[in-house]
């Protein structure tokens, strides 16, 4: 059964400090990874994809990475932020075509200013 | 990138009646659409896959005549929550991609039975 494990499911942390989120999937040979930033009531937000042939993707703050061949991917954001509280959702998709994303359960990260 | 949007962004209705949720893609052409649901403090669970110009595809667990979904065109889908129950409540969204590339979402619908 193809899953999608986050840990830690919450993480608390001090405004300044560099952070990871770990994410790990079952069955490797995925067609692409997506981490998505959800505010507490609101939809999903983009925030990277990576595909399955590549090994990391960054934006401003955040970069991801992704090692297959171990089923995992992290999410680090640095110099975090109040701003960055939220959920973050790490969701596969196994299948390229019409196929839907297999979501984790989340990392609820609160950051303290 | 691709927009999808989904509405209501809210919706309070009677324990008894039936609500209709709609999902666009504005921007392009989704012959395929999602529906996912999600409880407090949970994470999305997909419902079903939604086909345009055929029967929807329901997850195991999902009851099709409770959940009515239509497809009728390419940039539309709808979710119907018929006889809705306030164990119905929850957080409903809906995703469609242009063929496995980079997944949008709608804004999703936040339903509460009363």
């Amino acid at each position: 059964k193809q899953e999608v494990t986050q840990i830690p499911a919450a993480l608390s942390v001090p405004e300044g400090e560099n952070l990871v989120l770990n994410c790990s999937f079952t069955d490797s040979a995925i067609y692409n990874l997506q981490w998505f930033r959800q505010d507490p009531g609101k939809g999903l937000t983009s925030l990277l994809l990576i595909q399955s042939s590549q090994r990391e993707q960054t934006s401003g703050r955040l970069n991801a990475s992704l090692d297959k061949s171990s089923g995992r991917s992290t999410l680090y954001i640095a110099a975090s932020q109040p701003g960055d509280s939220a959920t973050y959702l790490c969701a596969v998709l196994w299948n390229s075509g019409n196929t839907p994303l297999v979501f984790g359960k989340g990392t609820r990260l609160s950051v303290i200013a | 990138g691709a927009v999808v949007s989904q509405h209501p962004s809210w919706v309070i209705c009677k324990s008894g009646t039936s609500v209709k949720i709609e999902c666009r893609s504005l921007d392009f052409q989704a012959t395929t659409m999602f529906w996912y649901r999600q409880f407090p403090k949970q994470s999305l669970m997909l419902m079903a896959t939604s086909n345009e110009g055929s029967k929807a595809t329901y997850e195991q667990g999902v009851e099709k005549d409770k959940f009515l979904i239509n497809h009728a065109s390419l940039t539309l889908s709808t979710l119907t929550v018929t006889s809705a129950h306030p164990e119905d409540s929850s957080f409903y969204i809906c995703s469609a991609s242009q063929g496995g590339a980079e997944a949008f979402f709608g804004q999703g619908t936040r339903l509460t039975v009363v």
